[in-house]
């Protein structure tokens, strides 16, 4: 049972355009998300996180909206650079519960020169 | 670099052995992570240890076992290997105890089990 989905296996776009990363889950208790960012043969960093109580956060480049009534996040950079192209993973939390970060597959994003 | 250091980065084995990968949290960090990727899967939370005692088990097989060491350092003990146990092993830690925090994650550990 896959709590947390990230339906697309990967994404190319061009350099300077806007990269958006889309994740659903399917756990009404989760109350926190993380997007985490992996270079190949790295291990992932942390990117940005957000609380169930707001729907927007934003950190330089990167924001991530949630939806909660659609169970549903997504995270856009402005504008892509090459040095983003890495797989994301989304990841959620139940912060009144387990809190055990639950993650999505990942999704590959290749930015183009 | 995230001050996570695991080692060793690659382990190969057979199956029905037994290895130990070992965990050095970022300085000041009490808590340890231990979590699984297999291939086109996300990371599997297994457990998590915070300042030597268990604090949190996920999806971790009876196979399987950890500690964490009064220096802090950890080590996930697979026993009785089996081929679908060949994955990407990466350890994380965090200052406190609760799990729903900025993780710093290690290189990770790469076993293959033949």
């Amino acid at each position: 049972d896959q709590q947390v989905k990230q339906n697309s296996p990967s994404l190319s776009v061009q350099e300077g355009r806007i990269s958006i990363l889309n994740c659903d889950y399917t756990n009404s208790m989760f109350d926190y998300f993380l997007w985490y960012k992996k270079y190949p043969a790295e291990g992932p960093t942390f990117l940005i996180s957000i609380s169930s109580i707001k729907d927007k956060n934003e950190d330089g480049r990167f924001t991530v909206f949630l939806n909660k009534s659609a169970k549903h996040l997504s995270l856009h950079i402005v504008p892509s650079q090459p040095g983003d192209s890495a797989v994301y993973f989304c990841a959620a939390s139940w912060r009144g519960g387990s809190e055990k970060l639950v993650f999505g597959k990942g999704t590959k994003l290749t930015v183009n020169p | 670099d995230s001050g996570v250091t695991q080692t060793p980065k690659h382990l190969i084995t057979a199956t029905g052995q037994r290895v130990t990968l070992r965990c050095s949290p970022r300085s000041g960090d009490l808590s340890v992570y231990w979590y699984q990727q297999s291939l086109d899967q996300g990371l599997q939370f297994l457990i998590q240890y915070y300042n030597g005692e268990e604090r949190a088990k996920g999806n971790i097989l009876e196979r399987f076992s950890a500690q964490q060491f009064p220096d802090l350092h950890s080590e996930l003990n697979l026993s009785s290997l089996e081929l679908g146990d060949s994955a990407l092993y990466f350890c994380a830690s965090s200052v406190g105890g609760r799990a729903s925090v900025e993780q710093f994650f290690g290189p990770g550990t790469r076993l293959t089990v033949l």
